[in-house]
């Protein structure tokens, strides 16, 4: 097992363009999140999916901004039309749960996104 | 919102032990203490986290208060590769993070 792994690790887009991510969680893990993070902040909490279902979603996360994990295994987040205040690394995180108890969440390296 | 409250930056000698304090006053019955760290340009490691008790792994020791509404996370003997920002979080499952302790440790 590799840990999380993120796709791709860097992205450079021009304002206006679309872009997606992706995040493959660890195998057996059934909870995915998303995270975002900008320079000198902590991570911001923006989404997760336990499976496939998408439970809860940040006020962070503007209708611009969508998330699929279409077989409860990868995901993807695409963000539309891409403004310059997008720009930031994107964390993906999975962990288990079982007995309604979370358990720790293992990050990916991220995304650094730059919008210019 | 931010449930907790740690110091900004802290410093510690190399092979000491370094002790970073947390105050979450306001934590719920159910919700965990968790620590991570996150290595510059890298993505957050977790490190520990406990409910009411005391815990050790091969990483850290975290102390919690009888009355939970502090904690302390010990690295016995710190290294360089221990300089990172530290981040105490309380939460049932996701984390909100704050903007951490940069810890930095010195020879």
């Amino acid at each position: 097992d590799t840990g999380v792994s993120q796709d791709p690790r860097h992205k450079i887009t021009k304002r206006g363009q679309n872009v997606t991510f992706r995040c493959d969680p660890i195998s057996e893990h059934n909870r995915l999140y998303w995270y975002r993070q900008t320079l000198g902040q902590g991570p911001e909490f923006l989404t997760y999916f336990q499976n496939e279902a998408q439970l809860e979603k940040s006020r962070l996360l503007s209708d611009r901004f969508s998330a699929e994990r279409p077989k409860g295994s990868f995901s993807t987040l695409e963000i539309q039309r891409t403004e310059q205040g997008d720009s930031a690394m994107y964390l993906c995180a999975s962990s288990t749960s079982r007995d309604r108890i979370p358990y720790e969440q293992y990050f990916g390296p991220g995304t650094r996104l730059t919008v210019t | 919102d931010a449930k907790t409250t740690q110091p900004p930056s802290m410093d510690c000698a190399e092979g000491r032990a370094a002790n970073l304090p947390c105050n979450h006053s306001t934590i719920s019955g159910n919700e965990y203490v968790y620590w991570y760290r996150q290595i510059h340009s890298q993505g957050p490691q977790y490190i520990i986290h406990g409910l009411k008790n005391n815990e050790t792994n091969e990483m850290a020791s975290l102390i919690i208060t009888e009355d939970r509404k502090s904690s302390t996370l010990i690295l016995p003997h710190a290294t360089l590769r221990d300089t990172a920002v530290y981040y105490c979080i309380v939460s049932y499952h996701d984390m909100r993070f704050g903007a951490g302790t940069r810890l930095t440790v010195k020879p």
